[in-house]
């Protein structure tokens, strides 16, 4: 069964303070992993995929890194606007009439104080 | 991009009654929706794949007599939760994938707020 999991449930941060979201995985067949952020009351909205280790993929004051069994969501001097819940999810290789489906982490919830 | 709008966005009803979520995929195609329920504090979990012109999946532990599942177009999915109960308030998300575009990222809807009194 494939699982991930996420930490730390929470981060606070003040403005400038750069840090790291960890996301570990097991999967039978990496497909692809994915980041996300999602705002109170909205669905989740697309970051980045990441497809084989050593992968690494940046937009704005983020980065996203893959190694064999975890990835990173590295940000560097974050902004109040950037406080959101941060969820990585894998989609596996197997096929089947899920094929596609992404089991998702419980989610990192950010928290960047002005 | 890619954007799924999801209708009603929220939504109150009594114990016992149905109710109608809609999933739409606006600018592209979508052979396989994903739903998703999402409770308070807690990540998405998948209740079911739909699948155009056929029978939909569900997860292990999922109803498919209570939560029914029609994707009758490449852009339409509907979830019905049927005799709603106070338990099964909740987030419910739908998620969908251009079918032009196999390897690009599921793009998720909006949400729909269940409230069931």
């Amino acid at each position: 069964e494939d699982q991930v999991t996420q930490s730390p449930e929470a981060l606070r941060l003040q403005e400038g303070e750069s840090s790291s979201l960890n996301c570990s995985y097991t999967v039978s067949g990496l497909r692809g992993l994915f980041w996300y952020r999602q705002d109170p009351g909205k669905g989740p909205e697309f970051l980045f995929t990441l497809y084989s280790a050593g992968e690494e993929k940046e937009k704005e004051r983020l980065k996203a890194t893959l190694t064999k069994k975890e990835s990173f969501l590295h940000i560097t001097a974050p902004k109040p606007e950037d406080s959101a819940t941060y969820l990585c999810a894998v989609q596996a290789g197997a096929g089947g009439t899920s094929y596609g489906k992404l089991t998702f982490g419980q989610g990192t919830i950010l928290t960047v104080h002005p | 991009g890619a954007v799924v709008s999801q209708h009603p966005s929220r939504v109150i009803c009594k114990s016992g009654t149905s109710v109608k979520i809609e999933c739409r995929s606006l600018d592209f195609q979508a052979t396989t929706m994903f739903w998703y329920r999402q409770f308070p504090k807690q990540s998405l979990m998948l209740m079911a794949t739909s699948n155009e012109g056929s029978k939909a999946t569900y997860e292990q532990g999922v109803e498919k007599d209570k939560f029914l599942i029609n994707h009758a177009s490449l852009t339409l999915s509907t979830l019905t939760v049927t005799s709603a109960h106070p338990e099964d308030s909740s987030f419910y998300i739908c998620s969908a994938r251009d079918r032009g575009r196999p390897n690009s990222p599921l793009h998720f809807g909006n949400g729909t707020r269940l409230t069931v009194t």
